[in-house]
């Protein structure tokens, strides 16, 4: 059974600063989800990650995978407020591993507040 | 372009009694998933329909969910005799193909917010 783990469940950071969030899963994977909800709100696709040294960068934030170790990062640079909200790493398990790889486990989630 | 919407948005219900939550995936989109949000938690899988054909209903508690996807498109999840556990919000997901076969990713919809009384 895939199970995900993600680190730091809160974090509280100030703009300007960097810092990571990460996420461990259990057993192999074939693509690795972040999404951001907003409170209240769905969640919104960030990234998909489908292979060993992806990385992906959208504005200030960075996502990367490495497969051997089953860790993605979501690195946050020069925080600012309006990235406060709630990231959530997913994994797939692989389509050749037996599971149904259709069904994304969630991590619990990083509350993120940026402060002034 | 239209995103997942669902309906409900908010709903109350008093314990024992049933309720049907609607979701209207993407058009086009051949997957939808239902999940299930407790609060402070990721979402969790419930179901999964390929087309009008539920291929994996692993997830669903018990027996008093129930969930369809008669033509392809439009689902609802039903809940029988409610209790307060069910409360969570109730999320749907849908993507563009075959996601066993694809690295689709999943585009939600807002949710509903189900409150058992």
């Amino acid at each position: 059974e895939l199970k995900v783990e993600q680190n730091p469940l809160f974090l509280s950071m100030q703009e300007g600063k960097n810092y990571t969030i990460y996420c461990n899963y259990s057993t192999t994977s074939d693509r690795l989800y972040w999404y951001r909800q907003d409170p209240g709100k769905s969640l919104e696709s960030l990234f998909v990650l489908l292979s060993n040294g992806a990385v992906k960068q959208e504005g200030r934030l960075m996502a990367s995978l490495d497969t051997k170790a089953r860790l993605s990062t979501l690195h946050i640079t020069a925080a600012v407020h309006d990235l406060s909200a709630t990231y959530f790493c997913a994994a797939a398990p692989r389509w050749n591993s037996g599971g149904s790889n259709y069904k994304l486990t969630f991590g619990k989630g990083t509350l993120l507040t940026v402060n002034p | 372009g239209a995103g997942v919407s669902q309906s409900p948005r908010y709903k109350v219900a008093k314990r024992g009694q049933d309720v049907a939550l609607r979701c209207d995936p993407i058009s086009g989109h051949v997957s939808l998933f239902w999940y299930q949000q407790a609060l402070g938690q990721g979402p969790e899988f419930l179901t999964y329909f390929q087309n009008e054909a539920q291929l994996d209903k692993s997830g669903l508690p018990s027996d008093r969910f129930f969930a369809e996807r008669p033509e392809g498109s439009v689902s609802t999840l039903k809940i029988q005799r409610t209790q307060q556990e069910d409360s969570a919000v109730y999320l749907c997901a849908s993507s563009k193909s075959r996601t066993g076969y694809s690295q689709e990713t999943q585009y939600f919809g807002p949710g509903t917010r189900l409150l058992v009384l």
